[in-house]
């Protein structure tokens, strides 16, 4: 069926710890992955994307892997900040390139300094 | 940074009644989309929309909802009764074209803030 689940709701991380988040996804069609992170009151802000035909992809302080074996993806932030706290969410597409996105529930990161 | 404006932040309704919600996609974006997200819960697809029609709705799109572009920006949810359940935040989202950026697929759905809908 249709859904994207997060294994963690809520992870926590001291300031300049790397942090982990993890989704699970369901259908084997999904060829595009995204991230996004949402401040409170605000909408989701893109952070990082992945198609189906890759494993890794970095950014700025972030690297999405994607494990199509086990349809799993993870989000890793390197050198957390407390400007990353939020929520995120990881989110799939269907194949075809304007298909909606079916959102997963959501992981908390809260940062202490 | 181009960015998707929603109007208002916050729109408080009485139960039954209509209310427009209204969004101005990125200028050059041709697939605008409406989601919601109850309280707490994860963002859901309402809605997609290109070239003047309905591309998708889901489930929840049902009779009372309807989507239109009335002119070259804007981009509006309308909701004719509203009920208690409709209470969330609605985001509006849109995707920039193929072919952009030296040919690059670009396939990022780029987000308003939402504006919150409130059914008393």
């Amino acid at each position: 069926g249709e859904s994207v689940g997060l294994h963690l709701p809520t992870l926590s991380v001291q300031e300049g710890d790397n942090s982990i988040i993890n989704c699970a996804y369901s259908n084997s069609a999904s060829d595009y992955f995204i991230w996004y992170k949402q401040e409170s009151g605000k909408g989701p802000q893109f952070i990082i994307d992945i198609r189906s035909n890759m494993d890794k992809r970095q950014g700025q302080r972030v690297t999405v892997l994607l494990n199509k074996t086990v349809k799993h993806l993870s989000l890793q932030i390197a050198a957390t900040q407390p400007g990353d706290s939020a929520v995120y969410f990881c989110a799939e597409r269907f194949s075809g390139g304007y298909n909606k996105l079916i959102f997963g529930a959501g992981t908390r990161l809260a940062v202490h300094p | 940074e181009p960015e998707v404006t929603q109007t208002p932040s916050h729109q408080v309704t009485q139960m039954g009644q209509e209310v427009i919600l209204r969004c101005v996609p990125i200028s050059n974006h041709l697939y605008f989309y409406w989601y919601r997200q109850i309280l707490g819960q994860k963002v859901e697809f309402l809605v997609s929309f290109y070239n003047n029609e309905i591309s998708e709705k889901s489930e929840i799109f049902d009779d009372q909802f309807s989507v239109e572009r009335p002119d070259g920006s804007n981009f509006t949810l309308k909701i004719r009764s509203t009920k208690l359940e409709d209470s969330a935040m609605y985001f509006c989202a849109s995707i920039t074209p193929w072919g952009t950026s030296g040919g690059a697929w670009k396939n990022i759905q780029y987000f308003g803030a939402g504006t919150r809908l409130s059914v008393l």
